[in-house]
């Protein structure tokens, strides 16, 4: 267990309904990140926060995708219409943030998503 | 950030240590390298990273040529539970994202 938590652990939607995702990461990291992962892919990169700012997205990040910060702690990540091709694991990280620093990134256990 | 190349799978025998290499030719000066490995149908998770030195933790240790184009990850005594997908990721500076390629599948064997 890393200390980063995410829920739910499954997911399963039928195609078109809105999903949101929750990710809490270490206490105190500044930096929170998403990832997708395929099915046989390593993870991808998708969107990361420094505090409550959204600092980068992927063109992965369709404009279906939305992820927010709100008060810097935790994140929510939500798929609006749903279509199969975004079955996928989407997992969390978080490092501290520091400035100046190159730091780590720990994960959490993911949320499989299965898109019907 | 610098491009790694990993073999697709590699065998070890339990108890026995298992060196993974990594290729990254076009690691820059300030380019760290980052290793995590992936257990089936769970997160990544955070081995070891290094710039210029070895390094060594209580899960592996991790060689670094001097010119820096390529490292070994060495688990010392491989067990079952150490099966696993291990990704070698070249990063720069805080707040990058990481860039995960195909990784080594590696299969610990009784």
């Amino acid at each position: 267990d890393t200390g980063v938590s995410q829920d739910p652990r499954h997911k399963i939607t039928k195609r078109g309904q809105n999903v949101t995702f929750r990710c809490d990461p270490i206490s105190e990291h500044n930096r929170l990140y998403w990832y997708r992962q395929t099915l046989g892919q390593g993870p991808e990169f998708l969107t990361y926060f420094q505090n409550e700012a959204q600092l980068e997205k992927s063109r992965l990040l369709s404009d279906r995708f939305s992820a927010e910060r709100p008060k810097g702690s935790f994140s929510t990540l939500e798929i609006q219409r749903t279509e199969q091709g975004d079955s996928a694991m989407y997992l969390c990280a978080s490092d501290p943030g520091l400035v100046g620093y190159t730091d780590t990134q720990y994960f959490g256990p993911g949320t499989r998503l299965t898109v019907l | 950030d610098a491009k790694t190349t990993q073999p697709t799978s590699m065998d070890c025998a339990e108890g026995r240590a298992a060196n993974l290499p990594c290729n990254h030719s076009t690691i820059s000066g300030n380019e760290y390298v980052y290793w995590y490995r992936q257990i089936h149908s769970q997160g990544p998770q955070y081995i070891i990273h290094g710039l210029k030195n070895n390094e060594t933790n209580e899960m592996a240790s991790l060689i670094i040529t001097e010119d820096r184009k390529s490292s070994t990850l060495i688990l010392p005594h491989a067990t079952l539970r150490d099966t696993a997908v291990y990704y070698c990721i070249a990063l720069m500076g805080a707040g990058n994202m990481l860039t995960f390629g195909g990784g080594t599948r590696l299969m610990v064997k009784p």
